[in-house]
């Protein structure tokens, strides 16, 4: 089984309407992030969060909301999609401290109509 | 602000011949990433890099980091048609006392090996 799960793998949604992607991890990590790739763009921080009590923003977190429901939970949510928010979204786990690999989940291709 | 600038940000090359990825980033950073993603699929880590000086190798990949130039690569070795991939370096942002936030990642470099 993988180790980092993300749910839906795929989903179209229509502008305004609310959509949660989740993420599970069996890794035993403390960390957790969230991340959007666009075409030609790399991958963008949108939120992180280092236990269950602490969430930080990244660098691109407007638009967006997330929860820590467990240590082995992170889910990130937009309240009113717009379709720019069209993206493949990425969780990612660590081990705690720096220098640490990041473990990537499968990704949720979201379209936005 | 952190930025991690890739090049070049597009490659086509022979099986069989050597060549250099360079990602230069913009503010002190001791970490550096690099990661691999195969069309559709998720990252998958290479290297981390922790120092300066370091380098790391793995078959045909080798890395190294020069913190002082705030500059890694990536370098291939005889190149097989099986790395073709897209490349993404990325820098970790730290602090005083160690503590650190998340990745940024350069554009990526994507690779096509022809036989």
């Amino acid at each position: 089984d993988a180790d980092v799960t993300q749910t839906p793998r795929n989903r179209i949604t229509k502008t305004g309407k609310r959509i949660m992607l989740e993420c599970s991890q069996t890794k035993g990590h403390d960390r957790m992030y969230w991340y959007r790739q666009d075409p030609g763009l790399g991958l963008q921080l949108i939120y992180y969060s280092f236990d269950v009590k602490d969430i930080n923003k990244g660098e691109i977190s407007d638009g967006y909301s997330v929860s820590r429901q467990a240590q082995a939970k992170f889910s990130l949510s937009l309240e009113s999609a717009i379709p720019n928010q069209t993206a493949l979204y990425f969780c990612a786990t660590s081990d705690t401290g720096g220098g640490k690999t990041q473990y990537f989940g499968p990704g949720t291709r979201l379209l936005v109509l | 602000e952190l930025k991690v600038e890739q090049n070049p940000l597009f490659l086509s090359m022979q099986e069989g011949k050597n060549y250099t990825i360079y990602c230069n980033y913009s503010t002190t950073s001791d970490r550096l990433y690099w990661y691999r993603q195969d069309p559709g699929k998720s990252l998958e880590s290479l290297f981390v890099l922790l120092s300066n000086g370091a380098v790391k190798q793995e078959g045909r990949l080798m890395a190294s980091l020069d913190t002082k130039a705030r500059l890694s690569t990536l370098h291939i070795t005889a190149a097989v048609h099986d790395l073709s991939a897209t490349y993404f370096c990325a820098a970790e942002r730290t602090y005083s006392g160690g503590g650190a936030d998340g990745l940024t990642f350069g554009k990526g470099t994507h690779l096509i090996i022809q036989p």
